[in-house]
């Protein structure tokens, strides 16, 4: 049964500081999204990654992924208010050797950018 | 493009009580995938449906059905709903793995019963 866990739950930190979320995951996948939930919202699609090695940045994040090690990071950089949220990540369920679509999802960590 | 959209936004159920949910997406994907996401925690897959009249069990189905008749559609229903079904629920589409795997996701239902 594939198990996802990210670290940390919560997060505080400071404007302008850099810090990463990991997120562990317990069988063999190739597949990894991350995504973002402001409160009360919906899910809004940061990453794809889809390979061994693949890394993504969009402006203050970078995301990549090893899947020999089955971890993904999300590295903020130089943290505003703005990244407040809370952060999912979500792995596909192989089956056959390939990709189902079907995701589990972390529990989410939730950062708090204070000024 | 509407993307993908749910109603009714909020809903309270009494015990024993049914109802459906309903998705559409305006984004002709073939997958389409119900969520539930409890206080404080990651979503759970209800069902999945990779296209119409296909459908299948996700990681938490007891106490839900749904029926995939159009590729536009993907409703869910809760029969004798119990307080263990109150959270929030998401309807999400994306197209095949092949073919970019990314998930849209639905505003949410967010439904109490008591």
């Amino acid at each position: 049964e594939l198990k996802v866990e990210q670290n940390p739950l919560f997060l505080s930190m400071q404007e302008g500081k850099n810090y990463t979320i990991y997120c562990n995951y317990s069988t063999t996948s190739d597949r990894l999204y991350w995504y973002r939930q402001d409160p009360g919202k919906s899910l809004e699609s940061l990453f794809v990654l889809l390979s061994n090695g693949a890394v993504k940045q969009e402006g203050r994040l970078m995301a990549s992924l090893d899947t020999k090690a089955r971890l993904s990071t999300l590295h903020i950089t130089a943290a505003v208010h703005d990244l407040s949220a809370t952060y999912f990540c979500a792995v596909d369920i192989r089956r056959n050797g390939g990709a189902t679509n079907k995701l589990i999802f972390g529990t989410g960590t939730l950062l708090a950018v204070q000024p | 493009n509407a993307g993908v959209t749910q109603t009714p936004k909020f809903r309270i159920l009494k015990i024993g009580q049914s109802m459906t949910l309903q998705c559409t997406q305006d984004m002709n994907h073939n997958y389409m995938y119900w969520y539930r996401q409890d206080p404080g925690m990651g979503l759970k897959l209800i069902y999945y449906s990779v296209g119409a009249g296909i459908t299948d069990k996700g990681e938490v189905p007891n106490g839900y059905n749904v029926s995939r008749s159009t590729t536009e559609d993907f409703p869910l229903r809760l029969e004798l709903a119990a307080p263990s079904q109150t959270s929030v629920y998401f309807c999400a589409s994306s197209y095949p793995p092949g073919q970019g795997s990314e998930q849209y996701f639905g505003p949410g239902t967010r439904l109490t019963v008591t």
